[in-house]
């Protein structure tokens, strides 16, 4: 069974930049959720996919958009970067919207800001 | 608004002594509680979870924690720990409904000594 890939593993950008990340859920899951880690905190809800439709969103700005894919993949898009940025993009996904389960990580993506 | 709350940013212990790691958590409706385990570069990897019944649960690695809905606490425990059980912990709470927008603590970081 492969589990949640997530790349790159680290990337480094300038303010004002736009970075594209990209996650490849569990086989057999079809949910793709999105958590923002800064250094020092919990993850932070971005966003949810379900059936290639967003599927719930946390407190960030229309500059945080995503995409899934036919094949339950998603990516995550951040346009006009800003330092505050600079954290551990997580993927997370789980066999369907709406029910309660395990949320299934992977390693993450970190992004640094400069 | 759900929050969760986890006292300790840091918790020293001396291997095979007793640890108990504390969340507490504010919600209106019923709650669904889990505590993660994240070490180092790693993404997060589900520890145990409280849906409903037992207020006991028991999770991988001889972890253990405890549904109190009167006090809103969710204690992690484990009587013995390892050298290995070093990481970082988060508890996190989700309604459940609609989306799996996770709440987490801002973790607290084991580190258990020679």
């Amino acid at each position: 069974e492969t589990g949640v890939t997530q790349s790159p593993t680290h990337l480094i950008k300038t303010r004002g930049q736009q970075v594209t990340l990209r996650c490849s859920s569990q086989s057999g899951h079809n949910t793709v959720s999105w958590y923002q880690q800064a250094l020092g905190q919990g993850p932070q809800f971005i966003f949810q996919y379900y059936r290639e439709e967003e599927n719930g969103r946390g407190n960030f700005p229309p500059r945080f958009s995503g995409l899934q894919f036919p094949n339950y993949s998603s990516e995550l898009n951040v346009n006009a970067l800003e330092l505050d940025d600079s954290a551990l993009y997580l993927c997370a996904s789980s066999t369907a919207s709406g029910n309660l389960g395990e949320l299934f990580f992977g390693e993450g993506s970190r992004l640094t800001v400069l | 608004a759900q929050s969760v709350t986890q006292l300790d940013s840091q918790v020293p212990v001396f291997e095979e002594a007793p640890v108990e790691l504390r969340c507490n958590y504010s919600s209106s409706v019923s709650v669904y509680l889990f505590w993660y385990v994240q070490y180092p570069n790693q993404g997060l990897q589900l520890l145990l979870k409280y849906l409903s019944g037992s207020t006991l649960v028991k999770g991988i690695n001889g972890f253990e924690a405890e549904f109190n809905k009167s006090q809103t606490s969710f204690h992690l425990r484990k009587p013995s720990v390892h050298i290995s059980d070093t990481a970082e912990y988060f508890c996190a709470v989700s309604n459940g409904a609609g989306t799996y927008k996770y709440i987490f603590g801002t973790g607290t970081r084991l580190k258990v000594l020679a």
